[in-house]
C-alpha cells in the first residue's frame, strides 16, 4: 500500500529553537508535497508547498524535497509558543491513472517558553 | 476571502438514515474533496472531484456517495448511516495545477454523530 509517513510525535521544542518536521512517502512518482497546520478543534490550513528538489523558504518556513530518498521536511526557525500544533504533510500518489491525495497522520509540536 | 462553506458544524443523526452533508465554495475552483478524520486515523479521503459531474472515489468510498450538479457545490451522501460514520467531515477545495491535487482549502467541518 502507499503510504505517506509521519511520526506522530509529540516533538517538543524551546521557544526561539528551530523545529525540524519529517515526512516520508513510498510513491516515487508523487509530483506534490503540501504542509498544513492544524491547531486543535480547527481545519488543516495550508502553509508550505513543493515541487522540486531542494529547499523553499517562506518566511520562518523551509520545505525540504530529497526525491531520491523519499522525504519531505519542513523547518519551522525561531519557533514560538503559536507556533504549536498538529502539522500534516500531504502528498499525491498515483492511483489508477489518477493521482490520490494522501495525508500523513501528523506530528504533534509543542513549543514550551 | 476565499470560503468554503460547510452547511452544519454539528449534526446528529439515527442509524439507517439518509444524510446529506453539503458543501460550497465560492473560489470557482474545479477540484473539490470529502475527508474524514478520526483521531488516530488522519485524514481519510471518501471522494474527490476534477470537474462538474466528476467523481473519483478516495481510500474509503463504502457506504457513501457524492454529488457535483455545479462548480461550486460537492455534496457527499450516506446512504444508510451507521455508527462507524460518526466522525469529523471534511470538505476541501483546489485550484486545478501541479498542486492542484491536493487541497487547498479547508471548511470548517461538520462533526456528525450517528446514534
Amino acid at each position: 500500500q502507499k503510504e505517506v509517513e509521519q511520526n506522530s510525535g509529540p516533538l517538543s521544542v524551546p521557544e526561539g529553537a528551530i523545529a525540524s518536521l519529517n515526512c516520508t512517502y513510498s510513491d516515487r512518482g508523487s509530483q506534490s508535497f503540501f504542509w498544513y497546520r492544524q491547531y486543535s478543534g480547527k481545519s488543516p490550513e495550508l502553509i508550505m508547498f513543493i515541487y522540486s528538489n531542494g529547499d523553499k523558504e517562506d518566511g520562518r518556513f523551509t520545505a525540504q524535497l530529497n526525491k531520491a530518498s523519499q522525504y519531505v521536511s519542513l523547518l519551522i526557525r525561531d519557533s514560538q509558543p503559536s507556533d504549536s500544533a498538529t502539522y500534516l504533510c500531504a502528498v499525491t500518489i498515483a492511483s489508477g491513472g489518477s493521482y490520490i491525495p494522501t495525508f500523513g497522520r501528523g506530528t504533534s509540536l509543542i513549543v514550551h517558553p | 476571502d476565499v470560503k468554503v462553506t460547510q452547511s452544519s458544524r454539528y449534526l446528529v443523526k439515527r442509524t439507517g438514515e439518509k444524510v446529506f452533508l453539503e458543501c460550497v465554495q465560492d473560489m470557482d475552483h474545479e477540484n473539490m474533496f470529502w475527508y474524514r478524520q478520526d483521531p488516530g486515523l488522519g485524514l481519510r479521503l471518501i471522494y474527490f472531484s476534477y470537474d462538474v459531474k466528476m467523481k473519483e472515489k478516495g481510500d474509503i468510498p463504502e457506504g457513501y456517495s457524492v454529488s457535483r450538479e455545479k462548480k461550486e457545490r460537492f455534496s457527499l451522501i450516506l446512504e444508510s448511516a451507521s455508527t462507524n460514520q460518526t466522525s469529523m467531515y471534511l470538505c476541501a477545495s483546489s485550484a486545478p495545477g501541479t498542486g492542484g491535487s491536493l487541497p487547498q482549502h479547508f471548511g470548517d467541518g461538520t462533526r456528525l454523530s450517528i446514534l
